[in-house]
């Protein structure tokens, strides 16, 4: 069964504290995508990956922190450094861009 | 910033209608794709079109694109109350490795 998984689907953290979001892909993709989605809005680059122990900076990565150790892994770290993490995040895989993304479903993160 | 930009930011029809969204964007493009999202799910492909195209079909899906003004749009026929969601155009600029995304149309289809 190929696709995307993002784990957890929701996800709670103090203020202060870092927590990291995992994504793995089975579709032998190289590129992968992280995006935040606030409600109502549509999606923002936070950091992308078109190849393992590579990675750039999206329009909005402060306060994020990523690595690409193996093709199928991307995690988010959401530092403290992040002043609103309260968010929609969204991980996403292609074969490199113009390909059609493949979207996982998402982890709701809240910050308490 | 944003590179696309839908319109409607918000869509009301009854079933049975046909539901017409618009992209607008500000840059050359290599292609321009069309999503669909469910509440509090991720997004899914619907389709693509390339710059050197001008219209493209899928299913009940009609997709135009008009480089010279920098639009796009999309065209539900015979809408669903499954139709509805959120429809968002995503932009692949002449800088490869990423797309744009705007904020979306949210469609709702009354049964």
């Amino acid at each position: 069964d190929g696709g995307i998984t993002q784990s957890p689907k929701y996800l709670f953290r103090k203020e202060g504290q870092n927590v990291t979001l995992s994504c793995e892909q089975n579709l032998n993709h190289d590129a992968m995508y992280w995006y935040r989605q606030d409600p109502g809005q549509g999606l923002r680059l936070i950091y992308y990956s078109q190849i393992v122990n590579d990675f750039q900076k999206g329009d909005i990565a402060e306060g994020y922190s990523v690595s690409r150790e193996k093709k199928e892994s991307f995690p988010l770290t959401v530092t403290s450094a992040q002043k609103n993490p309260t968010a929609f995040y969204l991980c996403a895989s292609n074969q490199g861009a113009p390909d059609t993304q493949y979207f996982g479903p998402g982890t709701r993160l809240t910050v308490l | 910033s944003q590179q696309g930009e839908e319109d409607p930011q918000a869509l009301s029809i009854q079933e049975g209608e046909n539901a017409t969204m618009n992209c607008s964007y500000k840059t050359s493009i290599n292609n321009l794709q069309w999503y669909r999202q469910n509440s509090g799910r991720g997004l899914v492909h619907l389709i693509l079109i390339r710059s050197n195209e001008r219209e493209k079909h899928s299913g009940r899906l009609r997709v135009t694109l008009d480089t010279s003004k920098k639009s796009s749009s999309l065209l539900i026929t015979a809408s669903r109350a499954a139709d509805t969601a959120s429809y968002f155009c995503a932009t692949d600029g002449t800088n490869a490795g990423k797309s744009t995304f705007g904020d979306g149309t949210t469609l709702t289809v009354k049964p």
